[in-house]
């Protein structure tokens, strides 16, 4: 069953903007992770953020996360065509890791 | 490394048919994970598995699955037998640990008809 939830379950945007995506979940975590999925492929994972830590960079990447709201940001800088794919927030608590509905996001050239 | 290794990509089968589907970890990965994606629940956890040994299998559906890992390099996920509510892409993955970067298999997309 899914625990963190997606918002918008679809984006579509101009190659060059900015992309952001959002994620809620519901219970206690010890890290929450985002992961990318092209269509007909498998998730690839893209950045964990551990429970204590509020922001994490990864080249265009940018993952914050608020415990006290339980919610997390991926914000995809310069988007390019080929960021089109669908993105997941997985939630980690003890061995339990839990994948939400994604969000799909085009990129038009 | 070549990847968590799936097999077949796809697989059409008949209703009451039996279906193996086939993963191969990537080596020194301790954890093999069994997931299975649909549009309707998306991504589901179905069994896990900690140095060969099932740890949780709590998301198996049905009797009719069942999951083995003979060794450290192998895992079978069987269905017997196949109904059309299997149909899905299942999902192989593997990690050094149980909820840090999952690497994930091209997956296997099933189709009972």
């Amino acid at each position: 069953s899914q625990q963190g939830e997606e918002d918008p379950q679809a984006l579509s945007i101009q190659e060059g903007e900015n992309a952001t995506m959002n994620c809620s979940y519901k219970t206690s975590i010890n890290n929450l992770q985002w992961y990318r999925q092209n269509s007909g492929r498998g998730l690839v994972h893209l950045i964990l953020i551990r429970s204590n830590e509020r922001e994490k960079h990864s080249g265009r990447l940018r993952v914050t996360l608020d415990t006290s709201k339980k919610s997390s940001s991926l914000l995809i800088t310069a988007s390019r065509a080929a960021d089109t794919a669908s993105y997941f927030c997985a939630t980690a608590n003890n061995n339990d890791m839990r994948f939400g509905a994604g969000t799909r996001l085009t990129v038009k050239p | 490394d070549a990847g968590v290794i799936q097999s077949p990509r796809h697989e059409v089968t008949e209703m009451g048919q039996e279906v193996t589907l086939r993963c191969k970890p990537i080596s020194g990965h301790d954890y093999l994970f069994w997931y299975r994606q649909t549009m309707m629940r998306g991504l589901e956890l179905l069994i896990y598995f900690n140095n060969n040994v099932p740890i949780d299998d709590s998301g198996m559906p049905e009797d009719r699955f069942s999951a083995k890992m003979p060794n450290a390099s192998f895992s079978t996920l069987k269905i017997q037998p196949s109904e059309p509510r299997d149909s899905a892409v299942y999902f192989c993955a593997s990690s050094f640990y149980p909820n840090y970067g999952y690497t994930f298999g091209s997956g296997t997309r099933l189709t009972v008809v």
